[in-house]
């Protein structure tokens, strides 16, 4: 079974709309994290926003928020007032395990791109 | 300017070549990555280097060498590669520590790999 699931593979959003991005995972571990990573078209995997399990508040950097619904096994990715260089793809990923373990088993990704 | 460096960043090799890709890192942290990013698949974690020792290797096919000097630098050896080896490959590092750390990890911009 897939640790992480990204069920929208594309995605089009009209510029300062609010996007939403799903993401779930499946675990046994009670300690975990969640990442979100952005891939422009250069190919960098550059680090949005994180979530442990044991956190109360849902993550947020900027106009980045993670919905965690640890019942559901959910953390979505909320962008607020898109731009034009959200375009680009956007990677769900989980670590199990406590910290000290930094391997991240990642989604297959969803595509964004942002109209004018 | 992303503090993970590789190159090259494209490289175009027939299946009998022997080449290496290269990976530095500049933020003074002490575990390193290789990840293979193949169209439409999740990324797929290769091999974790912890201060200078293998502590993974998930499954690779030996055609795949990684070598890691010291805590800074990564290679990856290739070598009789087959073209379903075509990918885009990630170099990533962080920071493994005790401490109550996020643990995210940083990557580079990859090295965009096609075997003819």
């Amino acid at each position: 079974a897939q640790k992480i699931t990204q069920t929208q593979p594309g995605m089009f959003v009209q510029e300062k709309e609010a996007v939403t991005l799903d993401c779930t995972y499946d675990t046994s571990d009670p300690s975990y994290g969640l990442f979100w990573y952005k891939q422009p078209s250069s190919g960098e995997m550059i680090f949005l926003i994180y979530q442990g399990s044991y956190d109360q508040q849902n993550a947020t950097e900027g106009r980045y928020s993670l919905n965690f619904q640890k019942a559901r096994k959910s953390a979505n990715l909320v962008i607020s007032a898109s731009q034009l260089g959200d375009s680009a793809m956007y990677f769900c990923a989980m670590r199990e395990g406590g910290f000290g373990n930094e391997k991240l088993t990642f989604g297959t990704g969803t595509r964004l791109t942002i109209i004018p | 300017e992303t503090g993970v460096t590789q190159t090259p960043r494209h490289l175009v090799m027939g299946m009998t070549n022997k080449k290496s890709l290269k990976c530095e890192q500049h933020l003074g942290h002490n575990a390193m990555y290789w990840y293979k990013q193949s169209a439409k698949k999740p990324l797929e974690l290769m091999f974790v280097y912890n201060f200078k020792e293998q502590t993974e290797n998930n499954s690779v096919p030996s055609r795949f060498s990684p070598e890691c000097p010291n805590s800074s630098h990564l290679f990856l050896h290739l070598h009789t590669l087959q073209p379903e080896d075509s990918a885009l490959y990630l170099c990533a590092s962080s920071h493994r520590t005790g401490l109550q750390t996020t643990g995210e990890l940083f990557f580079g911009e990859g090295s965009r790999l096609t075997v003819l």
